[in-house]
């Protein structure tokens, strides 16, 4: 049963466009969230982070949004770049007794057209 | 680069045979984890280390086993390769555990055949 979803296996937008990538959770216990790129052949990169005491972080031309009423995600890419053609997986964190675990979502594989 | 590297990195190898992949890392951190990417299943975590002899399961440690004798290696052993275990192998390091933003090294891809 995933507790992560990123709905959306692929992605396509045009270069100068806004890219909006999605992720849905189910578990109330997290608290962190995290999204990585991933270039073929290489591992995954990670890209921005939010708490889930905050709404909104920005850094750069990335901004990711939560709404915890609606256990959801999403990390914007304004304007889009051919370089953010990748997969993007969302990821979610969580204390566990002693640990701190990570759960993975499937990722969206997104492409930008020039 | 991030200063994480993985050997080797792509392996053919026979079911029932013995495996050892490498996670070396120069950055001095405590936390090493292991994961494995398949389709359909995202990455899962394998194994994880919070330092020297420390160890522990994640969430498909079945057939595999760890070691870290020293700060900066984390080898994953498969016991005996079974076709199931054909995969992607990704390390990850982190000076904190409450830090997420791991970094990855570059992945193993295996063939068990």
């Amino acid at each position: 049963d995933q507790q992560v979803k990123q709905n959306s296996p692929s992605l396509s937008v045009q270069e100068g466009r806004i890219s909006i990538l999605n992720c849905d959770y189910t578990n109330s216990m997290f608290d962190y969230f995290l999204w990585y790129k991933k270039y073929p052949a290489e591992g995954p990169t990670f890209l921005i982070s939010i708490s889930s005491i905050k709404d909104k972080n920005e850094d750069g031309r990335f901004t990711v949004f939560l709404n915890k009423s609606a256990k959801h995600l999403s990390l914007h890419i304004v304007p889009s770049q051919p370089g953010d053609s990748a997969v993007y997986f969302c990821a979610a964190g969580y204390n566990a007794g002693n640990n701190r675990k990570l759960i993975w979502g499937l990722g969206t594989s997104l492409a930008v057209n020039p | 680069d991030a200063g994480i590297t993985q050997s080797p990195r792509h392996k053919v190898t026979e079911t029932g045979t013995p495996v050892t992949l490498r996670c070396h890392q120069t950055e001095n951190h405590r936390y090493m984890y292991w994961y494995r990417q398949d389709p359909g299943h995202g990455l899962r975590l394998i194994h994880y280390s919070y330092g020297v002899k420390d160890t522990d399961k994640g969430e498909v440690s079945d057939g595999y086993s760890v070691s870290r004798s020293k700060t900066e290696d984390f080898l994953l052993t498969l016991e005996s390769a079974t076709s199931s275990q054909t995969s992607v192998y990704f390390c990850a390091i982190t000076a904190q555990a409450t830090n997420y933003g791991y970094t990855f090294g570059s992945g193993t891809r295996l063939t068990v055949v």
